[in-house]
């Protein structure tokens, strides 16, 4: 029902390295959220996109980038990866407002 | 700043029998309340909402929860769990920004 799709569901990578995850939002859709999510504990809000505008973010660095696309489909770029960057990495698409969000399955992250 | 606390990590329980999922929130403003449920290898999804109105919400699967403003408590509840009801459930809170807070997970355990 929720038609944000994520890809890829599960990737591998090394510390040092850079990887880039994508989402397709439900259609119609004009925003998406990124969100971590560490295992056994609850998701942390990393950044927004709103109309291919950064629309807010939260406590990461510089590191952690996105890009909305006119489509609205989005992708979330991680640069010289940590090994504490393992986790759950999901996206959200509304349609404006928080409220109505809907959650893709989300790309299990490891870095080794 | 917002926070949202959830009070149980983990909550064994009958099938049956009924369930309390305890949540509370800091902030210094009005809030919008969230509950939502994960199951495994699965994204979020909404269970129900508080935005305004009656301090009784009803969600989806037979939950619901009651706002308190002056304990600043958002409870899910259940009369009767099924097996089925098994999964991660996560409180969270807006404040009319464009991000969630979530706390730290419920793991509901029934059994058999």
């Amino acid at each position: 029902e929720t038609g944000v799709t994520q890809s890829p569901t599960h990737l591998i990578k090394t510390r040092g390295q850079q990887v880039t995850l994508r989402c397709s939002s439900q259609s119609g859709h004009n925003t998406v959220s990124w969100y971590q999510q560490a295992l056994g504990q609850g998701p942390q809000f990393i950044f927004q996109y709103y109309r291919e505008e950064e629309n807010g973010r939260g406590n990461f660095p510089p590191r952690f980038s996105g890009l909305q696309f006119p489509n609205y489909s989005s992708e979330l770029n991680v640069n010289a990866l940590e090994l504490d960057d393992s986790a759950l990495y999901l996206c959200a698409s509304s349609l404006d407002r928080v409220e109505k969000l809907f959650f893709g399955s989300g790309t299990q992250l490891s870095v080794l | 700043a917002q926070s949202v606390t959830q009070l149980d990590s983990q909550v064994p329980v009958f099938e049956e029998a009924p369930v309390e999922l305890r949540c509370n929130y800091s902030s210094s403003v009005s809030v919008y309340l969230f509950w939502y449920v994960q199951y495994p290898n699965q994204g979020l999804q909404l269970l129900l909402k508080y935005l305004s109105g009656s301090t009784l919400v009803k969600g989806i699967n037979g939950f619901e929860a009651e706002f308190n403003k002056s304990q600043t408590s958002f409870h899910l509840r259940k009369p009767s769990v099924h097996i089925s009801d098994t999964a991660e459930y996560f409180c969270a809170v807006n404040n009319a920004g464009n991000m969630l807070t979530f706390g730290g997970g419920t793991r509901l355990m029934v059994k058999p």
